[in-house]
């Protein structure tokens, strides 16, 4: 089945103390993007990648990183999470750059404490 | 930076009614598209209209787009209650990064 795996589903950690959510895709997509989404402020992008060692800041990128190694893992690392990143997380995929739909994960909605 | 803008934010309406939700942008674009979030899970793509085109069907779905106005709208015909979510449309910048920009979202409630 055609997917795109997020994990953890929950998380809840503390400040400071660094996480990693992993992404997945099965479907061999070049694209792929780390959005977080809050409440009245729809989607906002991370980061994204157009293909292995490939990334790029989207609009709001300070305090995670990313690394594109395989092309089919995506993980969002957050070094040093305050509070202010507690969000519900989306990781998403695409085939090719542009004019295609976006396959997305299930969430992680992580809370900083 | 937010491009797409829904409208109505919420909208509630009694199954077998018509739901319309409108997206407003604001600089040029390859194409938009919608998307449906059921609770707090992942979005799910419902439909792409691409620049050129003005309208676009799929099953109950009716999604137009007016680039004078830099507008669309999606409509949903015959409407019911697991239609009940948030939608969403993402604009697609017209320049080399692609970049899908999503709106704040409209809350669809339909009624039993």
């Amino acid at each position: 089945e055609a997917q795109v795996t997020q994990n953890p589903r929950y998380l809840i950690t503390v400040t400071g103390k660094k996480l990693t959510v992993t992404c997945s895709q099965n479907m061999n997509h070049e694209y792929m993007s780390w959005y977080r989404q809050d409440p009245g402020l729809g989607l906002r992008q991370i980061y994204y990648s157009m293909n292995v060692e490939v990334t790029d800041k989207g609009d709001v990128p300070e305090g995670y990183k990313v690394s594109r190694k395989e092309k089919r893992n995506f993980p969002l690392i957050l070094e040093s999470p305050s509070p202010n990143q507690t969000s519900l997380y989306f990781c998403a995929s695409r085939f090719g750059q542009g004019s295609e739909k976006l396959f997305f994960g299930s969430g992680t909605q992580l809370s900083v404490l | 930076s937010q491009q797409g803008e829904e409208d109505p934010q919420a909208l509630s309406i009694q199954e077998g009614e018509n739901a319309t939700m409108n997206c407003s942008y604001k600089t040029s674009i390859n194409n938009l598209q919608w998307y449906r979030q059921n609770s707090g899970r992942g979005l799910v793509h419902l439909i792409l209209i691409r620049s050129n085109e003005r309208e676009k069907h799929s099953g109950r779905l009716r999604v137009t787009l007016d680039t004078s106005k830099k507008s669309s709208s999606l409509l949903i015909t015959a409407s019911r209650a697991a239609d009940t979510a948030s939608y969403f449309c993402a604009t697609e910048r017209m320049d080399s990064s692609y970049k899908l920009i999503f709106g704040s979202g409209t809350r669809l409630l339909v009624r039993p």
